[in-house]
């Protein structure tokens, strides 16, 4: 099975750096995407690594060390609009080599103070 | 931009009645889910669909719950006799890959309350 493990709350000012950690335990291993939920609101894409290193994409950057089956996402110049819960995922291997589903952390909720 | 939809926003119900919940994926997708998210809660995994048939599902999409691609936009999920603990926010996604970066666009959801 999998499990993804990733701590419940941060809270960090405006224009701050916040680093959000997530590792995981799974029985194959396809990749590990970051998704951002507001408040009511539906969970929307973010980044997705499939190799070690780091990706950037504007002021969200996200990690990953397979070796250490660890990730994390990195927000910089914080904006009051990022207050957003942050979840981890990884997709499941299906039978038939199908890899769609996606297992999700249980979510950081993320908390920005002017 | 393409989005996905969802109708209704919400839904109350009865224990014991049928719910369908409908998603409009995005029109050049391939692939469509099912997620469900208890307030308070992860997003959880339901179902996936590929090619007209359930690729997978999870140990929550028992016998009661079902889905259906009726024509060419439609996807549903139905909840044949609905229980308290379904009361969540359903989500539907779709994407157009299922390989090794299948970002999915997730619809704004369907409340269920069941009362």
């Amino acid at each position: 099975g999998q499990s993804l493990e990733q701590p419940s709350e941060v809270t960090a000012v405006e224009g701050a750096i916040v680093q959000i950690n997530c590792t995981y335990q799974t029985s194959g291993f396809y990749g590990l995407s970051w998704y951002q939920q507001h408040d009511g609101g539906a969970p929307t894409f973010l980044s997705y690594n499939a190799l070690d290193g780091l990706e950037e994409t504007g002021r969200f950057s996200s990690f990953l060390s397979r070796s250490d089956s660890y990730g994390y996402l990195l927000l910089q110049e914080l904006q009051m609009k990022d207050s957003a819960s942050y979840f981890c995922a990884v997709r499941d291997r299906g039978l038939g080599g199908s890899q769609g589903n996606l297992i999700f952390g249980k979510g950081t909720k993320l908390s920005v103070k002017p | 931009e393409p989005e996905v939809t969802q109708t209704p926003s919400h839904q109350v119900t009865q224990m014991g009645q049928e719910v369908i919940l409908r998603c409009v994926p995005i029109s050049n997708h391939l692939y469509f889910y099912w997620y469900r998210q208890i307030l308070g809660q992860k997003v959880e995994f339901l179902v996936s669909f590929y090619n007209n048939e359930i690729s997978e599902k999870s140990e929550i999409f028992d016998d009661q719950f079902s889905v259906e691609r009726p024509d060419g936009s439609n996807f549903t999920l139905k909840i044949r006799s609905t229980k308290l603990e379904d009361s969540a926010m359903y989500f539907c996604a779709s994407s157009f890959y299922s390989g090794s970066h299948n970002e999915q666009f997730f619809g704004p959801g369907t409340r269920l309350t069941v009362l």
